[in-house]
């Protein structure tokens, strides 16, 4: 079965540092492209980027360059979102999901809340 | 930049109903369009690839349509476990993005 694992949900105060995973299994997790999407409870979906596990290649949302980096571990099977300084207004529900033309599967989401 | 817009933003529809959503895209996309199901909760399902493929396991009243910048996602006969919000999507460049998303409820 194809399926990709997210890390739990976390709690940060404003300025803090945070990565979160993904985990995909029972497919080459190198030769598909993972996207990262985000969605504020209650609100729409926004997609952040995309990373190739195989070479790494990145495309982000110009809406997050800068913010967030995609980073993976092809011998983990696990590719990550990281934040360097975290703000109130990236509390939000993070998903990872394969891309092959459409965004399947996807994991069960990260809820990361950001508050003092 | 691609800009999708969905119509209605939501509805309310009895069961046995016959539902269509439509999205449109600010450029011509050809069938580059996706659709996607998410229920309270959960994360979303790719439901309809290359705007009018049915994803394995997805049931056969859900049907799409459209190309160009006109697209259509229809129930022939809405039930009780399709309340959810459904999103496109276009895939036409590098950067997939989402339209808003229609509601639909149970009378």
């Amino acid at each position: 079965e194809v399926q990709l694992v997210q890390s739990g949900a976390e709690v940060k105060k404003p300025g803090e540092s945070l990565k979160i995973s993904c985990k995909g299994s029972g497919y080459d997790f190198s030769n598909y492209w993972i996207a990262w999407v985000r969605q504020v409870p209650g609100k729409g979906l926004e997609c952040l980027g995309l990373i190739f596990p195989g070479d790494s290649q990145r495309t982000y949302n110009p809406s997050f360059q800068g913010q967030v980096t995609m980073s993976v571990d092809k011998s983990l099977n696990t590719a990550y979102l990281q934040w360097n300084s975290l703000k109130a207004s990236d509390t939000a529900i993070y998903y990872c999901a394969r891309e092959e033309g459409g965004f399947d599967p996807w994991g069960q989401g990260t809820l990361v809340t950001v508050s003092s | 930049d691609i800009r999708l817009t969905q119509s209605p933003s939501s509805l309310s529809a009895s069961e046995g109903d016959r539902v269509t959503l439509t999205c449109q895209a600010s450029h011509e996309i050809s069938n580059s369009v996706n659709w996607y199901q998410q229920k309270p909760g959960k994360a979303p399902k790719l439901l309809i690839y290359g705007a009018s493929t049915l994803e394995a396991g997805v049931p056969s009243r859900f049907s799409g349509s459209g190309s160009g910048t006109d697209f259509t996602l229809t129930i022939s006969s809405l039930q009780p476990e399709d309340v959810a919000t459904y999103f496109c999507q276009q895939f036409d460049n590098v950067l997939p993005s989402f339209g808003p998303g229609t509601k639909v409820d149970l009378k």
